[in-house]
């Protein structure tokens, strides 16, 4: 089956300051790569998803890479505020069909007022 | 708030207790999930209902019995528990399979004595 691994497991930034949280995922037939944000006492909720066919994706002050080639996609924050304190995961599909997400293991992000 | 309700929030059984954790989605979704989620681990997928049917059962022990039903109702049956059982358990749904968007609940933090 799949393997994602996430780097790093913490992360600490200043606010205003970048965010970078990278991948790796194992299965080359994966296609579909979603990114979840997990607050304190909250289940995951998607942030933002990107699919083989681009390279980029951006949302306001969030974006994701994807190098299909290398095998690994980014999550980037731009502009930190304190509120995008939280725990982030990577996932990516497998190709079974169903809708089978294998997750990361996260990133605790703290960003310092 | 996702759409997706778990109850009860928090729950603490013995070894020999039988409880069920309870999942409601309001969202008209037809997917349902079950994930466990540890520490430093990544989420583990579970269970996988399709329309009432279900589509993946991820090598759980026999001691979780999932049960839906109907398209918006999922529980998990709980009986002789170990305390490696202790953990955040959530539940899932979405519109369809196939890469779609899932939509987590709050959770049930499990502590097995």
């Amino acid at each position: 089956g799949e393997n994602v691994e996430q780097h790093p497991s913490t992360l600490s930034v200043q606010e205003g300051d970048s965010a970078v949280i990278k991948c790796t995922y194992s299965d080359s037939a994966s296609n579909y790569f979603p990114w979840y944000k997990q607050e304190l006492g909250k289940g995951p909720q998607l942030i933002i998803d990107i699919r083989s066919n681009v390279g980029e994706k951006k949302d306001q002050r969030i974006a994701v890479t994807l190098n299909k080639t290398a095998k690994h996609f980014s999550l980037h924050i731009t502009e930190t505020q304190p509120e995008d304190s939280a725990v982030y995961f990577c996932a990516a599909s497998d190709q079974t069909g169903a809708n089978n997400l294998f997750f990361g293991t996260g990133t605790r992000l703290t960003v310092i007022p | 708030e996702t759409g997706v309700t778990q109850t009860p929030r928090h729950l603490v059984m013995g070894m020999t207790n039988k409880k069920s954790l309870k999942c409601e989605q309001h969202l008209g979704h037809n997917a349902m999930y079950w994930y466990k989620q540890s520490a430093k681990k990544p989420l583990e997928l579970m269970f996988v209902y399709n329309f009432k049917e279900q589509t993946e059962n991820n090598s759980v022990p026999s001691r979780f019995s999932p049960e839906c039903p109907n398209s918006s109702h999922l529980f998990l049956h709980l009986h002789t528990l170990q305390p490696e059982d202790s953990a955040l358990y959530l539940c899932a749904s979405s519109q369809g399979m196939a890469r779609n968007e899932q939509f987590f609940g709050p959770g049930t933090r499990l502590t097995v004595l």
